[in-house]
């Protein structure tokens, strides 16, 4: 099985601020990864797949890159609304497995 | 508008049944591939068992292989899955997903979830 891993698995930031989260897969997945947003009590929602493609309806803070094993999301002006639990997945082979996940918090 | 809806959860005893569905509107449920992804209380997010669009393939993650079954009634625009032999591991709130394309699997859609709790 893909391992991934995120981190850091906590950060706290402030309105405004630029955050990375980084998502290493334990081989090379090429560029099939994902990231979603979950806030306490919801599902998950998707932002970026593909490792770069912004989904329909996220706002362009969002940026993702990265490709093989070493990913990145980026939010480059936090807002109020971003505070939640981000996670990584590769879609590269079965058993489809998420990073363990990023909890970003106000500072 | 793309809606999933859960339902079929509950408290079962280890050892026992359970059978989730998952009904679906808002785009052409046959053509694409569907998921059962699960959480454990205050844990991240495992998938679970995905089926392609015709129902022809399905795949397990290895936790549940040879206890879960996953199936779909494309006229009824319905997910299924049937969950047997359960073990407190495998208490979760478990979501259904949609497929974001018919050949790669990112979770486009998700359902609110439907929460199975295994104790005795």
């Amino acid at each position: 099985d893909i391992q991934m891993a995120q981190s850091p698995s906590s950060v706290s930031a402030s309105v405004g601020d630029r955050v990375t989260i980084t998502c290493r897969a334990s081989q090379a997945i090429s560029n099939w990864l994902a990231w979603y947003q979950q806030k306490p009590g919801k599902a998950p929602n998707l932002l970026i797949y593909a490792t770069s493609s912004l989904q329909s309806g996220v706002p362009s803070r969002f940026s993702g890159s990265g490709s093989g094993t070493d990913f990145t999301l980026t939010i480059s002006s936090l807002q109020p609304g971003d505070f939640a639990t981000y996670y990584c997945q590769q879609a590269n082979s079965f058993p489809y497995t998420f990073g363990q996940g990023t909890k970003l918090e106000i500072k | 508008e793309v809606q999933l809806l859960e339902s079929g959860g509950g408290l079962v005893q280890p050892g026992g049944s359970l059978r989730l569905s998952c009904g679906a509107s808002g785009f052409t449920f046959s053509s694409y591939g569907m998921n059962w992804v699960r959480q454990a209380p205050g844990k991240g997010l495992e998938w679970v068992s995905g089926i392609s669009g015709s129902g022809g393939k399905t795949n397990y993650a290895d936790s549940v292989k040879g206890r879960f079954t996953i199936s779909r009634d494309n006229s009824k625009n319905t997910l299924y899955l049937q969950m047997n032999s359960l073990r407190v591991e495998d208490t979760a709130v478990y979501y259904c997903a949609k497929d974001k394309t018919s050949t790669v699997t990112y979770f486009e859609c998700w359902g609110q979830g439907t929460l199975v709790t295994v104790s005795s």
